[in-house]
């Protein structure tokens, strides 16, 4: 079946430093999303991409739709203690309907005052 | 706060106990969806129900039972069930089957 290959599992990072994860997938994908989770709460969509290529902004994070559409980068500048959490990405290949959409196993992110 | 809200927050039940999971949702949207979050495990989509039909399960054994009353509501009855069925449950709704979804909070569930 699809996997999702997700990297890096876990991030140990400084406050104020740059941070890059990255989706890979063995099939081409039209959708990729990338969700955060933070302890105790459910997942809540960042950035939504339909387009390869396409290159988007949500604040601080900056997520791009790989030019294969196999994979996607998820970027975090200036990291800030509230970044903590584990970041998700989400694939879909075909249709539009949530039952295609497949996850990633999640990258942790804690952040050093 | 998505708008999306599950109750409880937590439940820890025995392996014979008969439990219901509650999934509210006032944004008008039309689909609705239970996930299963184990650690270290990718979500897994158990149930999606769009125009209060349920439209997927996912193999899913027969001692989780969904019901789906409104387009407002779901719930996800368990009975029997096993300890490695202890997980968190996630609850999410889209305005339909083909748009993004809003994840509630969960449900985190310990069988013992």
């Amino acid at each position: 079946g699809q996997q999702l290959n997700q990297s890096p599992q876990s991030m140990f990072i400084q406050e104020g430093e740059d941070v890059s994860m990255n989706c890979t997938s063995s099939s081409i994908f039209n959708t990729w999303l990338w969700y955060k989770q933070d302890p105790g709460e459910g997942p809540v969509l960042l950035i939504a991409l339909y387009k390869a290529g396409e290159l988007t902004s949500n604040g601080r994070l900056t997520a791009q739709f790989g030019i294969t559409r196999k994979d996607s980068f998820l970027n975090i500048s200036a990291s800030i203690p509230s970044d903590v959490g584990i970041y998700f990405c989400a694939g879909r290949n075909y249709g539009g309907s949530q039952g295609n959409l497949i996850f990633g196993k999640g990258t942790k992110l804690s952040v050093k005052p | 706060e998505t708008g999306v809200t599950q109750t409880p927050r937590h439940l820890v039940m025995g392996m014979t106990n008969k439990k219901s999971l509650k999934c509210e949702q006032h944004l008008g949207h039309n689909a609705m969806y239970w996930y299963k979050q184990s650690a270290k495990k990718p979500l897994e989509l158990m149930f999606v129900y769009s125009l209060e039909e349920r439209v997927e399960n996912n193999s899913v054994p027969s001692r989780f039972s969904p019901e789906c009353p409104n387009s407002s509501h779901l719930f996800l009855h368990l009975h029997t069930l096993q300890p490695e069925d202890s997980a968190l449950y996630l609850c999410a709704s889209s305005l339909d089957g083909e748009s993004e979804a809003f994840f509630g909070q969960g449900t985190r569930l310990t069988v013992v």
